[in-house]
């Protein structure tokens, strides 16, 4: 498995501002991927993440509202951007981990809790 | 394509069994089944492959029906620490590397003593 840290846990912000949340992973992953979860919903793929390449955005998301940043193996950022209530919501960032080669396990951080007031 | 999750919810008493199923009408590379309690993460229990494989950990354990597309997860004498929102997760078989999960809408199950 791998240990997964965000950063804020929380975070209550004004509409028209941007936060950005920050994952870190404690070994090296090759892809990343950004969830959001809204309340009691299920979880809904915002992006993939790998390093040295563009992320890949899902249908319904873009890259101008969230922006995405993978500087190297072990970390990566989220932007939510022009923040409005509708983006109040829970985002998480997951890593995939292979077993043995032939699994492909994905593990996720705490997530981030996000208020638009 | 979301899988489709059933039943929505389930309340148990500590020590019967729950089967919780999920389902694709697209072809599967794999099965993934996470646990979410309320305000955390989900939690990774296990994965299946195409092939018909069955996994187990303990008192939970899943299969996965290849032909069927489908795959059920199985709790037998379920414990309180059972409680909590069961989501499946799958990957497409013609994902090829992308490999992302797209998540069921979950199943509620309450164990109760």
């Amino acid at each position: 498995s791998a240990v997964i840290s965000q950063k804020p846990s929380r975070d209550i912000c004004q509409r028209g501002t941007s936060l950005t949340i920050q994952c870190q992973v404690d070994s090296q992953v090759t892809m990343m991927f950004w969830y959001r979860q809204q309340p009691g919903q299920s979880l809904t793929l915002i992006a993939t993440a790998n390093q040295g390449s563009e992320a890949t955005y899902e249908s319904g998301f873009v890259i101008d509202k969230f922006p995405i940043s993978r500087p190297n193996l072990t970390f990566s950022t989220l932007t939510v951007s022009n923040m409005s209530p509708e983006d109040s919501s829970i985002y998480l960032c997951s890593v995939e981990m292979t077993s043995g080669g032939i699994y492909n396990e994905q593990f996720f951080g705490p997530g981030t809790r996000l208020t638009v007031l | 394509q979301q899988p489709v999750q059933s039943p929505q919810a389930v309340i148990l008493r500590e020590g019967e069994d729950a089967v919780i199923n999920c389902s694709s009408s697209k072809a599967l590379y794999s099965v993934h089944w996470y646990r979410q309690k309320h305000g955390e993460a989900p939690v990774f229990l296990m994965i299946l492959l195409k092939g018909g494989e069955q996994k187990g950990h303990e008192k939970i354990s899943a299969s996965f029906n290849e032909k069927k597309q489908q795959s059920s997860l199985y709790l037998t004498a379920s414990q309180l620490s059972y409680s909590g929102t069961y989501f499946c997760g799958t990957v497409l078989l013609s994902s090829g590397s992308a490999r992302q999960l797209t998540f069921g809408s979950g199943t509620q199950l309450t164990v109760l003593p």
